[in-house]
């Protein structure tokens, strides 16, 4: 079992349409989660971190932590065009000092 | 522009023959990183650095080396380079390894071609 599994896609979404990311990861304790965003050819980019249960909102995303079922998500609102990129999920598992990262999950934001 | 960089961006080289890319950091950022990315494995990382002079292993060290004896630099070494380290490699620093200053910021990445 890998240590952060995300669902490769691709997820296609119309424009304007909520786009929903998910994660699980297998390390109970881990303690920080990250979202980052990658374009095709550049370096990925942070989203989003958040470390508590529950959702966390800046603007059109939300990151949602569910520690109990070891998952967490990240929504974007309003999707747009430039929204299209491969969205990485990255753990930082207990005591560890870097990041297990999933595989990405490609997303197409159809106009 | 303070950030994260990389060098050289693009690198083609030959089986056998020993490469460095280095990374550079203005943030004075304690934590560096290097990840290699290749498709259907995501990120991985290689070795990572908590401060000059101190550098551990990560998923998969071997065939590489690094060193830090400047807070800012963290140049890896490919010592004899084979076709299975053909990736694009990227750096990253954090301020911390825990806690709410882990973020990790990533370099351009240098993409590498093994002959």
């Amino acid at each position: 079992q890998k240590e952060v599994e995300q669902n490769s896609g691709p997820l296609s979404v119309p424009e304007g349409a909520i786009a929903s990311l998910n994660c699980t990861y297998s390390d109970r304790g881990s303690q920080s989660f990250f979202w980052y965003r990658q374009y095709s050819g550049k370096s990925p980019e942070l989203i989003m971190s958040i470390y508590s249960n529950g959702d966390k909102e800046d603007g059109r995303f939300t990151a949602q932590l569910n520690k109990a079922s070891q998952y967490v998500s990240l929504l974007i609102r309003d999707s747009q065009p430039s929204d299209s990129a491969t969205y990485l999920c990255a753990v930082r598992q207990t005591g560890a000092n870097n990041l297990f990262f999933g595989t990405g999950t490609r997303l197409t934001v159809i106009p | 522009d303070a950030g994260i960089t990389q060098s050289p961006r693009y690198k083609i080289t030959e089986t056998g023959r020993q490469v460095t890319l280095m990374c550079h950091q203005t943030w004075s950022h304690s934590y560096m990183f290097w990840y290699r990315q290749d498709l259907g494995h995501g990120l991985r990382l290689i070795y990572y650095s908590a401060a000059a002079d101190i550098t551990d292993k990560g998923e998969v060290p071997d065939g590489y080396v690094v060193s830090r004896s400047k807070t800012e630099n963290f140049p890896l070494t490919l010592e004899s380079a084979t076709r299975s380290q053909t990736s694009v490699y990227f750096c990253a620093s954090s301020e911390s390894g825990n806690g709410g200053t882990d973020t990790q910021y990533f370099g351009p990445g240098t993409r590498l071609t093994v002959l």
